[in-house]
């Protein structure tokens, strides 16, 4: 069964620098997303991609977050500059028709120190 | 805004028997309704949806869930659980948007 993938599992970084989180969604897919989930508390959406530019995104998804589809195969999220409250697991997701459930990687875990 | 809530932080319950984790769910318009499991160090598994339809809707491993919109519920159920079924469970609601709201989350443990 095909899978999302995403790299690094681990991540750990110092605060202010920049991040780059990748995925690879399920090749057939045309809907990409990034959710969040800090350690105990909910998973939290925070943008979803359609057609090369973003669809919807959450208040938590400001100025310092970006996200790119560079090469029709990689999705990826970029932090400008780490905060430690950014500390979280970072699951991408994507989906082929509207109405189906989302399905998701394995997740990133990031650590800023 | 859409919220769900998954009101048991944790349920136990013995192998073979049956296993009731709840949800319910606000919001605005119709709700799309899924549940995922996330085994440890795992992504979120897609296990079944509500749409539209009959209100009983079937889903991977013997699960199932039952919607029911004067209760704005959508709890999931097994006849006989698994040891093997012990996971975390996120209930999640969209409307007509892309956006995935969940749960808190339900760890489920099963024991032998």
């Amino acid at each position: 069964e095909p899978e999302v993938t995403q790299t690094p599992s681990h991540q750990v970084t110092q605060m202010g620098q920049e991040v780059i989180l990748r995925c690879v969604p399920i090749s057939n897919h045309l809907y990409f997303y990034w959710y969040r989930q800090i350690l105990g508390q909910k998973v939290e959406f925070l943008v979803s991609f359609y057609n090369n530019e973003i669809s919807e995104k959450s208040e938590i998804f400001d100025d310092q977050f970006s996200v790119e589809r560079p090469d029709g195969s990689n999705f990826t999220l970029k932090i400008r500059s780490t905060k430690l409250e950014d500390s979280a697991m970072y699951f991408c997701a994507s989906l082929n028709l509207g109405v189906q459930g989302q399905y998701f990687g394995p997740g990133t875990r990031l650590t800023v120190t | 805004a859409q919220s769900v809530a998954q009101p048991e932080d944790q349920v136990n319950v013995a192998e073979g028997n049956p296993l009731t984790v709840k949800c319910t769910y606000s919001v605005s318009g119709n709700p799309y309704l899924f549940w995922y499991v996330q085994y440890p160090n795992r992504g979120l598994q897609f296990l079944l949806k509500y749409i539209t339809g009959d209100n009983l809707v079937k889903g991977s491993y013997g699960f199932e869930a039952e919607f029911n919109k004067s209760q704005t519920s959508f709890h999931l159920k097994k006849p006989s659980a698994l040891v093997s079924d012990s996971a975390l469970y996120f209930c999640a609601v969209r409307d007509g948007g892309n956006m995935l709201t969940f749960g808190g989350g339900t760890r489920l443990m099963v024991k032998p």
